[in-house]
């Protein structure tokens, strides 16, 4: 089964509206980790975010956003005021500790369009 | 600092050669990790080295596929006689502490191998 789901394949957007990006993730694990990776149009995968399972205070750094729900086992990602730089495919990926958190598992990537 | 690199940065070889992919972690960082990305897919987890220990090798894919890490060093992904699916971008990340630690992991740029 898959263990992180992004259902959003490709979004685009008008520069300055808000826009985001669910991820829904299944796990049996009580503690884990979710992050959130940034790939830009040059290919390099850039650490944005990681929550664990216990937290679940939203975080806020800037224009992102991050809304953690274990409710809907949820972990979704807002960007507000799109900017064009920020065009890149956009990875949510778990960390389950029972496996001993050696690998992460990604979902498939929502291509993120910012049209200027 | 130096971040993780990669070498080659592509790679064109004909069906049934060997290649062997480079990489150098960031210094200090005990985990290293072998993923490979197919063109508009997620990441697929490959190989992990925590230290000394023995390596976690549930994602290879066939036994055509190997990799190696002296220390907390330089690691070297091999593949014996390619096949042309197994052309991707191999993507090298690493980070600090181990099992269950779940640090944030650090991309290289990739080595994009194409089979022809």
């Amino acid at each position: 089964a898959q263990k992180v789901t992004q259902a959003q394949t490709e979004i685009s957007v008008v520069e300055k509206e808000d826009v985001t990006l669910d991820c829904v993730y299944e796990t049996r694990d009580t503690t884990y980790y979710l992050f959130w990776y940034k790939q830009p149009p040059s290919g390099e995968l850039v650490f944005l975010i990681r929550r664990n399972s216990f937290d679940e205070q939203n975080e806020i750094s800037g224009r992102y956003s991050w809304n953690f729900q274990k409710s809907t086992s949820s972990f979704n990602f807002t960007i507000t005021a799109s900017q064009v730089v920020d065009s890149a495919v956009y990875f949510c990926a778990l960390s389950e500790a029972l496996t001993g958190a050696n690998n992460l598992f990604f979902g498939t990537g929502t291509r993120l369009t910012v049209i200027p | 600092g130096a971040g993780v690199s990669q070498s080659p940065s592509n790679k064109v070889t004909e069906k049934g050669k060997d290649v062997e992919l480079r990489c150098d972690p960031i210094s200090g960082h005990t985990a290293l990790y072998w993923y490979r990305q197919r063109l508009g897919q997620g990441l697929e987890f490959l190989i992990y080295f925590q230290g000394n220990s023995a390596p976690d090798k549930s994602g290879l894919p066939s036994d055509r596929f190997s990799a190696e890490r002296t220390g907390e060093s330089v690691s070297t992904l091999t593949i014996q006689r390619t096949q042309q699916e197994d052309s991707a971008v191999y993507l090298c990340a690493s980070s600090l502490g181990g099992p269950r630690a779940a640090y944030e992991q650090y991309f290289g740029p990739g080595t994009r191998l194409t089979v022809t």
